[in-house]
């Protein structure tokens, strides 16, 4: 089955950077656009960015544009969200997950449990 | 910028009850819509793709309708394990998957 495991989470100061990783297993990985949502504590999902199967196609929200870059490795089956410049804003529970297979199916059909990002001094 | 709006935030009903929740887009996102489940201090899971497509595995009683602006997400007599906050999203464009800001639904 589809799994999705993230890492690299932690705490790190406002100002500072941080880089998320996604490992794949239980799919064709190179097949599928792949995403990153996060939901800060006590609210709700705030899509972020995501990227094409090839790694070209990459849309971000406008929250991080020019802040945070998504990437991805299909020979190692695995998606990166390098964020830079962060702030207390930033503090969530990132989600990786899988973009449904198909023309304009941009829905989330599998997510990875989630790496907390705490942004504070 | 499409926004999207849920109503109610949230309700609290009995068991066999129907439940129905609502999401409205700011402008016309055709059938570009999905419905999202999160049970408390779990992961989001997909219910609903294409407004009314049901993801495989999930249970008949969860139905959607609607396209251009005014969707629906119904559970046909609620369970204990439907007690979750509920999340339209829109993906008529790439550029923006706007989520709505969720409805928590409790029991009576």
């Amino acid at each position: 089955q589809v799994q999705l495991v993230e890492s690299g989470g932690g705490l790190v100061k406002p100002g500072g950077s941080l880089r998320l990783s996604c490992a794949a297993a239980g799919f064709t990985f190179r097949d599928y656009y792949m995403g990153w949502i996060r939901q800060a504590p006590g609210k709700g999902l705030e899509w972020i960015a995501h990227i094409g199967n090839g790694g070209s196609h990459i849309n971000y929200a406008d929250s991080v544009k020019g802040r945070f870059i998504i990437s991805r490795d299909n020979a190692q089956k695995s998606m990166s969200l390098q964020m830079n410049s962060l702030s207390a804003d930033d503090t969530a529970v990132y989600y990786c997950a899988r973009v449904g297979a198909g023309y304009l199916t941009y829905y989330f059909d599998s997510w990875g449990q989630g790496a907390p990002v705490t942004v504070s001094s | 910028d499409i926004q999207m709006t849920q109503s109610p935030s949230s309700l609290s009903a009995s068991v066999g009850d129907r439940v129905t929740i609502t999401c409205r887009a700011s402008q016309g996102i055709s059938s570009y819509l999905a419905w999202y489940q999160q049970k408390p201090g779990k992961v989001p899971k997909l219910l609903i793709y294409d407004a009314s497509i049901l993801q495989s595995g999930v249970p008949p009683r969860f139905s959607g309708s609607g396209s251009g602006t005014d969707f629906t997400l119904t559970i046909n007599s609620l369970q204990p394990e439907d007690v979750a906050t509920y999340y339209c999203q829109k993906y008529n464009s790439a550029l923006s998957l706007t989520f709505g800001g969720g409805t928590k639904v409790e029991i009576k």
